[in-house]
């Protein structure tokens, strides 16, 4: 069976700190990777996603990279964090197109 | 820009009752999913809807998806505390996006 791991589950970071956070699937080749944010109780707005090694598309413009080192690792990165990247961030994976999503645990930044 | 409106946005209700939650757009979507999210956790898969006018059951829950696709609901029967979370739809947007909706947040009091 497949499953998605997030680390850290927390984070606490000063302003001007960089970010690494990492999302790991098993069980699966060749996924489609994505990484979401999400405000207090409130729905998910999509970051980045990758369908395949090295190839990452941006949805909005922020504060953050992403990248994709290995099939099933995906990477989101800042140089310098800012007060408004706090949230909760989750990765997901899905297989082939217009595919069912499942979502890791999420990591929750707090930037101070 | 395609948008994906839930209403209500906070729903509390007793034990027992009845409720239904809408998910409406004005885009199309080949594809429409509802998921169920606990507090700092990840949004759990609940059913996932293809064809315009599709009625799926999941024990007390029923998803039904509009004939033109552009819509959905969910209702739930004699609700549970057990059923209190956040609820989240998303439609299947291109070949690989999905756009998810603004969340219903459920507390079922016992």
């Amino acid at each position: 069976s497949q499953t998605i791991h997030q680390w850290p589950a927390t984070l606490v970071q000063p302003v001007g700190s960089p970010l690494s956070l990492e999302c790991t699937v098993e069980g699966t080749s060749n996924p489609n990777l994505y990484w979401y944010r999400q405000a207090a109780g409130r729905g998910l707005q999509l970051l980045f996603y990758s369908v395949g090694i090295g190839q990452i598309s941006s949805e909005v413009p922020q504060n953050l990279s992403a990248s994709r080192p290995q099939d099933r690792q995906f990477i989101l990165s800042s140089k310098k964090l800012l007060l408004s990247d706090s949230g909760f961030y989750l990765c997901a994976w899905s297989k082939g197109s217009r595919a069912t999503q499942y979502f890791g645990p999420g990591t929750r930044l707090l930037v101070l | 820009t395609q948008l994906l409106e839930q209403s209500p946005q906070f729903l509390s209700i007793q034990e027992g009752e009845n409720l239904t939650v809408y998910c409406n757009s004005s885009s199309v979507f080949s594809s429409l999913q509802w998921y169920r999210q606990e507090p700092g956790e990840g949004p759990v898969l609940l059913v996932t809807v293809v064809t315009g006018g599709e009625v799926k059951k999941l024990k007390r829950l029923t998803f039904q998806f509009g004939d033109a696709r552009k819509d959905s609901s969910l209702h739930i029967t004699a609700a549970q505390p057990g059923d209190t979370g956040l609820y989240l739809c998303a439609g299947a947007s291109g070949t690989y996006k999905y756009i998810f909706g603004t969340g219903t947040r459920l507390k079922v009091l016992a």
